[in-house]
């Protein structure tokens, strides 16, 4: 079957660093994404990766290892503005289907 | 500001009701996707539009009925809904092709079936 696994909720505090882990069990490989979705709002593009190793946005990054399934966001000196549900999100193949987890929920506090 | 606009932001209707939800996107983006959200789940793929033709359906009962009038509209038709149908309803779109193509969401449509 397919599978994507997040932590269900994490808290961190403004201004630290937090990695948000995300590991798949899918037949096939074509991507992986990481999406931001504030409550009651759609999700926004954060990174994609596709090759083993790390991709930098500002005070995103994005890390992938294709040989162990596994996947992190890395987010650095929070702000309040990033609690919010962080969505791993896996392309398996040349089609437009992807596989969702269930979302990370990151609560900052001052 | 989402370059994918969705009307209209909220919608409640009842069982008997023929509603439409639109999607508009200036992007030149030739795939175009419906999903259905519930509350603390992640999206759940409802149809998928490429060149203006319907390539996924994923098993959607047929009170829903998607159209796609040109490339840059997609509408989702409404008809006897029912209350567990109530969902935010999201569209999405991307590039034709482009394997490391995003998905850009609209700010969906929240959908009260009463």
């Amino acid at each position: 079957g397919q599978n994507i696994d997040q932590p269900t909720e994490m808290t961190a505090t403004e201004g630290a660093i937090v990695q948000i882990n995300c590991t798949y069990q899918t037949s096939g490989f074509n991507g992986l994404f990481w999406y931001q979705q504030h409550a009651g709002e759609a999700p926004t593009f954060l990174s994609y990766n596709v090759l083993d190793g790390l991709e930098e946005k500002g005070r995103f990054s994005s890390f992938l290892s294709r040989s162990k399934g596994y996947s992190y966001l890395l987010l650095k000196e929070l702000q309040m503005k990033d609690s919010a549900s962080y969505l791993c999100a896996v392309r398996r193949d040349s089609n437009y289907q992807l596989i969702w987890g269930a979302g990370t929920k990151l609560i900052i506090k001052p | 500001d989402t370059e994918v606009t969705q009307t209209p932001k909220h919608l409640v209707m009842g069982m008997t009701n023929k509603k439409s939800l639109k999607c508009e996107q200036h992007m030149g983006h030739r795939a175009m996707y419906w999903y259905k959200q519930k509350a603390k789940k992640p999206p759940e793929l409802m149809f998928v539009y490429s060149y203006e033709k319907l390539s996924i359906n994923e098993s959607v009962p047929s009170r829903f009925s998607p159209e796609c009038p040109n490339s840059s509209l997609l509408n989702l038709h409404l008809h006897a809904l029912q209350p567990e149908d109530s969902a935010l309803y999201l569209c999405a779109s991307s590039q034709e092709g482009g394997h490391n193509s995003p998905l850009h969401f609209g700010n969906g449509t929240r959908l009260t079936v009463t």
